[in-house]
């Protein structure tokens, strides 16, 4: 079965500053999602990647997923505290139904 | 709604009685997945629904969990004779067509004592 390790696993961080997290399959990734998760409440979709080297950016949030499709990063520029909880990255498996997900990075960000 | 509603939002019971977990998708969603989130971990997949089957139960922990969506839409999660290992937030999701984005509801934290 296809296994998502997320680094750091928590991440605290000055107002500002900028910040990279890091997801890594045992496998190729046949589609990578990127979601946002606040204590109490569901996931929030951020970005699909699905093409090696293809790069998505949203406001000030940048992911990118590596030419061998193996690894995705999740970039955050001039952190906000509404930055702050918990990211997520999940893949599509080859075949079935089954979209995996990491353990989770828990984001801090300090005024 | 606009988005995926779960109820209850919290859930206690007592060791050894049954709960039902409901879930309504977003409409038109054919789509539907259920999800168990335990503390500091990431979502791990239970059962996923395409229209009124269930497409997929391989993550179904054992034969106490079982869900159904008669119609296609609402989706109920049902646990019989529950376990305190039960405890945790129960993630449903939806999609327009399956591996598109999904869209998750808040989850039901339920707590087993």
């Amino acid at each position: 079965s296809q296994e998502l390790e997320q680094s750091p696993q928590s991440l605290i961080v000055q107002e500002g500053k900028n910040l990279t997290i890091n997801c890594t399959s045992s496998k190729t990734l046949y589609g990578l999602y990127w979601y946002k998760q606040k204590y109490g409440e569901g996931l929030i979709f951020l970005m699909m990647l699905q093409k090696g080297g293809e790069e998505k950016s949203h406001e000030k949030i940048t992911a990118k997923l590596d030419e061998k499709k193996q690894q995705s990063s999740l970039h955050i520029t001039a952190s906000q505290p509404s930055h702050a909880g918990i990211y997520l990255c999940g893949a599509d498996p080859p075949a079935g139904n089954m979209l995996t997900f990491g353990g989770g990075t828990r984001l801090m960000v300090k005024p | 709604g606009a988005g995926v509603s779960q109820t209850p939002s919290n859930k206690v019971t007592e060791k050894g009685k049954y709960v039902e977990l409901r879930c309504d998708p977003i409409s038109g969603h054919t789509a539907l997945y259920w999800y168990r989130q335990s503390l500091g971990q990431g979502p791990e997949f239970l059962i996923y629904f395409q229209g009124t089957g269930a497409a997929d139960d391989s993550g179904l922990p054992n034969d106490r969990f079982f869900a159904v969506r008669p119609e296609g839409s609402v989706s109920t999660l049902k646990i019989q004779r529950t376990e305190r290992g039960d405890s945790a937030v129960y993630l449903c999701a939806s999609s327009l067509i399956h591996r598109g984005e999904a869209f998750f509801g808040q989850g039901t934290r339920l707590t087993v004592v």
